[in-house]
């Protein structure tokens, strides 16, 4: 289920259910979309990117969708694994010279097993 | 993927003294690192952008005197918290952007991040 509130959104699946995390951006002028995993207490991993002239990149048992109609972000998890345990985070980069990514406000992913 | 360092890990430290946190990227240079704050539960907020051998770029409400950045090498920049408050505790988390072979997109890749309490 998915709880919403002062904390992170959480999403729980069974382990070896595909997992599908959302993430809405707000610049339309966002060039560059990575997704990020956090596990506690460590930084955030870098697990997969995407530029805004595709709407599909294929990872190892990830896919990231993008959707630059409504804007809108989603990484695809298959089969996932009690280690895919975490918070994940989007992030955008827009802009010439700068490079600063802006980070969305995460969910945090639990896998019962 | 590139490798980024952050050291300490954790630091303890009493109010009013001052605490330098530094960001290594190991195998690449970084022309540019970034400094973000992250409280418990939330998301990351950029502090600043840190040019190697110039000035850096703070973020609106980041105070510059309280927290200096250093980025004096390509592959080290420096976060001093100067005079710190408990309400300066936080984990405190840097990231490199690795050029790579395409200067219109590149890759941030963050530290292990900093755990700091001021008691």
């Amino acid at each position: 289920g998915e709880s919403v509130g002062l904390h992170l959104p959480t999403l729980s699946v069974q382990e070896g259910d595909n997992s599908i995390i959302n993430c809405a951006y707000s610049n339309s002028a966002s060039d560059y979309f990575i997704w990020y995993k956090q596990e506690s207490g460590k930084g955030p991993q870098f697990i997969i990117d995407i530029r805004s002239n595709m709407d599909k990149r294929q990872g190892q048992r990830v896919t990231v969708l993008l959707n630059k109609t409504v804007k809108h972000l989603s990484l695809q998890i298959a089969a996932t694994q009690p280690g895919d345990s975490a918070v994940y985070f989007c992030a955008e980069n827009w802009g010439t010279g700068r490079r600063a990514l802006t980070f969305g406000s995460g969910t945090r992913l639990q896998v019962q097993p | 993927g590139a490798v980024v360092s952050q050291h300490p890990s954790r630091v303890i430290c009493k109010s009013g003294t001052s605490v330098k946190i530094e960001c290594r990227s190991l195998d690449f240079q970084a022309t540019t690192m970034f400094w973000y704050r992250q409280f418990p539960k939330q998301s990351l907020m950029l502090m600043a952008t840190s040019n190697e051998g110039s000035k850096a770029t703070y973020e609106q409400g980041v105070e510059k005197d309280k927290f200096l950045i250093n980025h004096a090498s390509l592959t080290l920049s420096t976060l001093t918290v100067t005079s710190a408050h408990p309400e300066d505790s936080s984990f405190y988390i840097c990231s490199a952007r690795d050029p790579g072979g395409d200067s219109s997109t590149d890759t941030q890749y963050f530290g292990p991040g900093t755990r700091l309490t001021v008691l």
